[in-house]
C-alpha cells in the first residue's frame, strides 16, 4: 500500500459549478477524515468518517458541501454551487481505530487544491 | 471552545542548532494523545513525534524530542541538530477533538 491518495491533485473551476473530490484511504483504516486549509493555516476539520458511518461534521460544512462513504473503502467530498471562498486546498486522511488502543495518529494525502475562479 | 495555540507563526534557526517550537491545548480529558505534524513545501502532511499523556516519559524521535508538560498543558518540540529538510511547517495536534493549531514555519539557516 503507498498511503493516502486523492484525485485530482489540481482542479479550477467557474464559480457556481459542481465538484467532486475523491480519496482513497489506507486499506486497513478505518477512520477517514477531511480536512480544509488555505494559505498559511493549519487543517480545519469538516467531517470525519468511521467505515461507511459519517460520525462529525463541522459547522463549517454547509448545505453545499456533502461527503460519502458508501462501502466505507474510498469517500467523496462533493461542493455544490462553488464560492471563491470555497478555494483551498482539501485534505483527506485515515487512521486505524484498534479499539481500546485508539492513538488517532493520521495519515495524510497530498491534497487536492481547488481553485474557483 | 477547546483549542490549540501555537504561538509562534515563525522561527529561524541555524543549520546544526537547536530550536524549540511551543504549543499549548485546552481539555478537560485524561487521557489524550498529542501530535506534532510537518508539511514541508508543497508537500504532504506526516508525523513528526506522538505523546501519550497517560504517559509521563517524554517522546523521543531520533532528533526530535517533545517537554510535555501536562499541569501546564504545554506540549513542545524539541528539533536538535537542524537540517536543511527540517525546514516546513509544523503543526500541533490533539487528537480527540481533531483539532490543529495555526502552525509554525521553521526556516533553517545554512
Amino acid at each position: 500500500d503507498t498511503g493516502v491518495s486523492q484525485d485530482p491533485r489540481h482542479k479550477i473551476t467557474k464559480r457556481g459549478q459542481n465538484v467532486t473530490f475523491r480519496c482513497d484511504p489506507i486499506s486497513e483504516h478505518n477512520r477517514l477524515y477531511w480536512y480544509r486549509q488555505t494559505l498559511g493555516q493549519g487543517p480545519e476539520f469538516l467531517t470525519y468518517f468511521q467505515n461507511e458511518a459519517q460520525l462529525e461534521k463541522s459547522r463549517l460544512l454547509s448545505d453545499r458541501f456533502s461527503a460519502e462513504r458508501p462501502k466505507g473503502s474510498f469517500s467523496t467530498l462533493e461542493i455544490q454551487r462553488t464560492e471563491q471562498g470555497d478555494s483551498a486546498m482539501y485534505l483527506c486522511a485515515s487512521s486505524l481505530d484498534r479499539g481500546q488502543f485508539v492513538s488517532y495518529e493520521q495519515y495524510f494525502g497530498p491534497g487536492t487544491r481547488l481553485t474557483v475562479t | 471552545a477547546q483549542t490549540v495555540t501555537q504561538s509562534q507563526p515563525e522561527m529561524s534557526v541555524q543549520e546544526a542548532e537547536t530550536v524549540t517550537l511551543s504549543c499549548t491545548y485546552d481539555t478537560s480529558e485524561s487521557d489524550y494523545y498529542l501530535f506534532w505534524y510537518k508539511q514541508p513545501p508543497s508537500r504532504q502532511m506526516i508525523l513528526v513525534i506522538r505523546q501519550e499523556a497517560y504517559k509521563q516519559q517524554n517522546a523521543t524521535e531520533n532528533r526530535f524530542s517533545v517537554n510535555f508538560q501536562k499541569a501546564a498543558k504545554s506540549f513542545s518540540l524539541k528539533i536538535s541538530d537542524s537540517q536543511l529538510g527540517d525546514a516546513a511547517m509544523y503543526f500541533c495536534d490533539r487528537d480527540d477533538k481533531i483539532i490543529f493549531g495555526k502552525g509554525t514555519r521553521l526556516h533553517i539557516l545554512p
